[in-house]
């Protein structure tokens, strides 16, 4: 099956700073790679995704990006804000699977 | 108007007692699906249902029961509650093989 790492596991990083987070997936079949912020005491909430056949999308201050034959994506958040505070989770899913397989999480702290 | 629902929002119980999370979404989705996430924040898979049709069962004990009365329903009971059942449990629904969409949480505490 799908095996997903994600690092790091803790980001720590002044207002103002780029943020990356990376993860690696294992099945080559893997066509879709979705991004959730989950903040405290909330539910993961989608903020953007990418399909296999985009390298990259990009959304205001979050872009995710996809290199395939390395089998890892990432997502990069430029000028973070406090508000960025949260645990982030790359997953991937293949066409056929019904449910994504999720990364372990990085916990992202944006000091004021 | 929330999409997916979940109730109740916090539950503190007693060992061996029997607790019912009940889950509801407004977005049309036929895929419902149930995750535990544990103290490292592991998001753990446990059922999901399509079309009221039970398609993935993880490895669970069967204290652990679903029941989709409906496409727009998807409730877990959980008989003898233990204390290793402490834990964030998600609701989360899709249309079929598509993004999921979760539930704000339902945070149980087992004493």
């Amino acid at each position: 099956g799908e095996n997903v790492e994600q690092h790091p596991s803790t980001l720590s990083v002044q207002e103002g700073d780029s943020a990356v987070i990376k993860c690696t997936y294992s099945d080559s079949a893997s066509n879709y790679f979705p991004w959730y912020k989950q903040e405290l005491g909330k539910g993961p909430q989608l903020i953007i995704d990418i399909r296999s056949n985009v390298g990259e999308k990009k959304d205001q201050r979050i872009a995710v990006t996809l290199n395939k034959t390395a089998k890892h994506f990432s997502l990069h958040i430029t000028e973070t804000q406090p508000e960025d505070s949260a645990v982030y989770f790359c997953a991937a899913k293949g066409g056929g699977s019904y449910i994504p397989t999720f990364g372990r999480g990085t916990s992202l702290i944006v000091h004021p | 108007d929330t999409a997916v629902s979940q109730t109740p929002k916090y539950l503190v119980t007693q060992m061996g007692n029997d607790k019912s999370i009940k889950c509801e979404q407004n977005l049309g989705h036929d895929t419902m699906y149930w995750y535990k996430q544990d103290s490292k924040k592991f998001l753990k898979i446990m059922f999901s249902y399509n079309n009221k049709e039970l398609i993935i069962n993880e490895t669970v004990p069967n204290r652990f029961s679903p029941k989709s009365p409906d496409k727009a329903h998807l409730n877990l009971h959980i008989n003898s509650l233990e204390l290793g059942d402490s834990a964030v449990y998600f609701c989360a629904s899709s249309h079929t093989k598509e993004t999921q969409y979760f539930g704000p949480g339902t945070r149980l505490l087992v004493l």
